[in-house]
């Protein structure tokens, strides 16, 4: 299965402050058909994951552009501009492009 | 608007069976795949499968094959997943989400205790 090793695992940010997350894979992610399936997601506090960007720079519906993401093949970025208090929570990224679908371990974004 | 409602939680016995479900509502229930993922602390985020709705096709991480079962019901729109056998590492927060690949929209999860 492809590892997704995602750092820091805990990021303390203070409010209106920048912050990146990197997500690495093992092997790379871009499928034969040309895309990378690489998205990442929030879970906040008691509730469920929800889609933030997909393949890799796509930001879902909803999404302000506060949130960007960017990378190729095996390192991967999600950047996350003027932080407010309901962008805190656990990041994580996911690939799709070999399966079975495997996640990072997650960031925690916390107050400082 | 898109929604998964899942059924409530469980509490079951070792070695006995769970059957959750995923109801959809609020878009075309047979035109996305439904996908199941399993949360744990200790664990994380993992994916079990997905199943296509229309066919009833599935695809599953090789870990879960013989733990879970994944079916439709498109009269209903819903979705269910059984899990078999089951013993204390089954105990954890089960997602369904809408999609194959990438999960658009995910349910409120459904807790399961395994305990004797």
């Amino acid at each position: 299965d492809v590892l997704m090793t995602q750092t820091p695992v805990s990021l303390p940010v203070s409010l209106g402050g920048q912050v990146s997350i990197s997500c690495r894979s093992s092997q790379s992610l871009v499928h034969s058909d040309g895309n990378t399936y690489l998205h990442w997601y929030l879970q906040k506090p008691g509730q469920s994951p929800q889609l933030l960007i997909y393949r890799v720079s796509n930001r879902f519906s909803g999404v302000p552009d506060r949130f960007s993401g960017s990378g190729s093949g095996t390192d991967f970025t999600l950047k996350i501009s003027r932080v407010e208090p309901e962008d805190l929570g656990v990041y994580y990224c996911l690939q799709s492009t070999h399966f079975p679908w495997t996640f990072g371990g997650g960031t925690k974004l916390e107050l400082k | 608007q898109v929604q998964l409602q899942q059924s409530g939680a469980e509490l079951a016995k070792p070695g006995s069976s769970v059957k959750i479900s995923c109801k959809a509502s609020g878009y075309t229930f047979t035109s996305y795949y439904i996908s199941w993922i399993k949360q744990t602390t200790g664990q994380g985020l993992e994916y079990i499968g997905y199943i296509n709705t229309g066919s009833g096709g599935t695809n599953y991480n090789e870990k879960f094959k013989g733990k879970a079962t994944l079916t439709v019901d498109k009269s209903s729109s819903t979705a269910f997943m059984q899990l078999s056998s089951l013993t204390p590492d089954d105990s954890a927060v089960y997602y369904c989400a809408r999609g194959g690949a990438d999960f658009d929209y995910w349910g409120q999860g459904v807790m399961v205790t395994v305990s004797s």
